[in-house]
């Protein structure tokens, strides 16, 4: 079985940093995913790392430390609309993927 | 808009009716899934459809039954439900079992059972 676990809530300031945290405990490893789901709507993927470092795609940055069973999701410049809840999941096996209970971020003016 | 739909948005329903949920995909994709998701709680993995053919169960019970006509279209009929099914129901695709990681997700249906 997979164990999943990141932040219940986060806050910070339009413009600020946040650094959302995951650790994980699994049987098998395949690959780290994050996704941003906002309220109402479908989750959207946002990043992948199978491999230990950094992944930037813009103001998001995705870190990945398989021997700590730990990553992180980096956002840069806040903004209003990032307000969301951020799913953490791991890959175990060829497809099955397992999420954490996410993390809601709300980004205040 | 992801090109995953789902009807109804919204369902309220008794323990005793019989409904069905829908997704269509218009990605050509071949891999279909529905997630349950409660507040406060992870996504549930609940059935897998790879080209039709169900792949998946993960220990689900019998009260949803999944139907996949064809790799486009995904069903849950819900018959008999208690009301800690009440949740979102999300169905997801992707090109293909091995590329599961870009899983296209619908808006979900809420549903309500009372």
């Amino acid at each position: 079985g997979q164990n999943i676990d990141q932040p219940t809530e986060m806050t910070a300031t339009e413009g600020a940093i946040v650094q959302i945290n995951c650790t994980y405990q699994t049987s098998g490893f395949n690959g780290l995913f994050w996704y941003q789901q906002h309220a109402g709507e479908a989750p959207t993927f946002l990043s992948y790392n199978v491999l230990d470092g950094l992944e930037e795609k813009g103001r998001f940055s995705s870190f990945l430390s398989r021997s700590k069973g730990y990553s992180y999701l980096l956002l840069k410049e806040l903004q209003m609309k990032d307000s969301a809840s951020y799913l953490c999941a791991v890959r175990d096996g060829d497809y099955k993927l397992s999420f954490g209970a996410g993390t809601t971020v709300t980004v205040r003016a | 808009e992801t090109g995953v739909t789902q009807t109804p948005r919204h369902l309220v329903m008794g323990m005793t009716n019989k409904k069905s949920l829908k997704c269509e995909q218009h990605l050509g994709h071949n891999a279909m899934y529905w997630y349950k998701q409660s507040a406060k709680k992870p996504l549930e993995l609940m059935f897998v459809y790879n080209f039709k053919e169900q792949t998946e169960n993960n220990s689900v019970p019998s009260r949803f039954s999944p139907e996949c006509p064809n790799s486009s279209h995904l069903f849950l009929h819900l018959h008999t439900l208690q009301p800690e099914d009440s949740a979102l129901y999300l169905c997801a695709s992707s090109q293909d079992l091995e590329s599961a990681y870009e899983q296209y997700f619908g808006p979900g249906t809420r549903l309500t059972v009372t």
